[in-house]
């Protein structure tokens, strides 16, 4: 089954540093998501993406954070400005279309840590 | 606002019993329910969705969901649990638009 892929697996950064995580959703997928999961708690909904263009976005989402599908194949969040509080794990996601009984198909997630 | 509970945070069951795990749902219009499962350093994995009309849909694994709208209830079954089915598992419900809320998750832990 095709695969959503994230890079890198890990990543540690300094509070106020800026961080890129990176994905390669299903190639003939056309909506895209980036959810976060604090440890031990619920996976939260981030953003989503679709022709360039952000979707829709929950208000964790604030000026810190932007996406962007810089090619035909990558999508990426970025963080500007790390704090400590954006530890977590974050995946990406995408689908084929916006039904809303379509599947999300998940990458294995990047794991930030911001010491 | 819209959302889904999962009232378990675990559940334990042995090997070749019937499991269960609980789901309610609190949204306008019609739900659309999903489960997903994780296992470790994974992302989730979709395991089923409620399609309307079927109030007891299969998935994938074994795994099949009861669909209750007098009890706003989605729970996850599966008749005999397998040591591999261990894993937190996720209810979801998309909100319309390009969003999916999930549920807090309950660990399942199916003992030998």
């Amino acid at each position: 089954e095709p695969e959503v892929t994230q890079t890198p697996s890990h990543q540690v950064t300094q509070m106020g540093q800026e961080v890129i995580l990176r994905c390669v959703p299903i190639s003939n997928h056309l909506y895209f998501y980036w959810y976060r999961q604090i440890l031990g708690q619920k996976v939260e909904f981030l953003v989503s993406f679709y022709n360039n263009e952000i979707s829709e976005k929950s208000e964790i989402f604030d000026d810190q954070f932007s996406v962007e599908r810089p090619d035909g194949s990558n999508f990426t969040l970025k963080i500007r400005s790390t704090k400590l509080e954006d530890s977590a794990m974050y995946f990406c996601a995408s689908s084929e279309g916006p039904r809303r009984d379509e599947k999300l198909f998940f990458g294995s997630g990047t794991q930030l840590s911001v010491l | 606002a819209q959302s889904v509970a999962q009232p378990e945070d675990q559940v334990n069951v042995a090997e070749g019993n019937p499991l269960t795990v609980k789901c309610t749902y609190s949204v306008s219009g019609n739900p659309y329910l999903f489960w997903y499962v994780q296992y470790p350093n994974r992302g989730l994995q979709f395991l089923l969705k409620y399609i309307t009309g079927d109030n007891l849909v299969k998935g994938s694994y074994g795994f099949e969901a009861e669909f209750n709208k007098s009890q706003t209830s989605f729970h996850l079954k599966k008749p005999s649990a397998l040591v591999s089915d261990s894993a937190l598992y996720f209810c979801a419900h998309n909100t319309g638009g390009f969003k999916t809320i999930f549920g807090a998750g309950t660990r399942l832990f199916v003992k030998a």
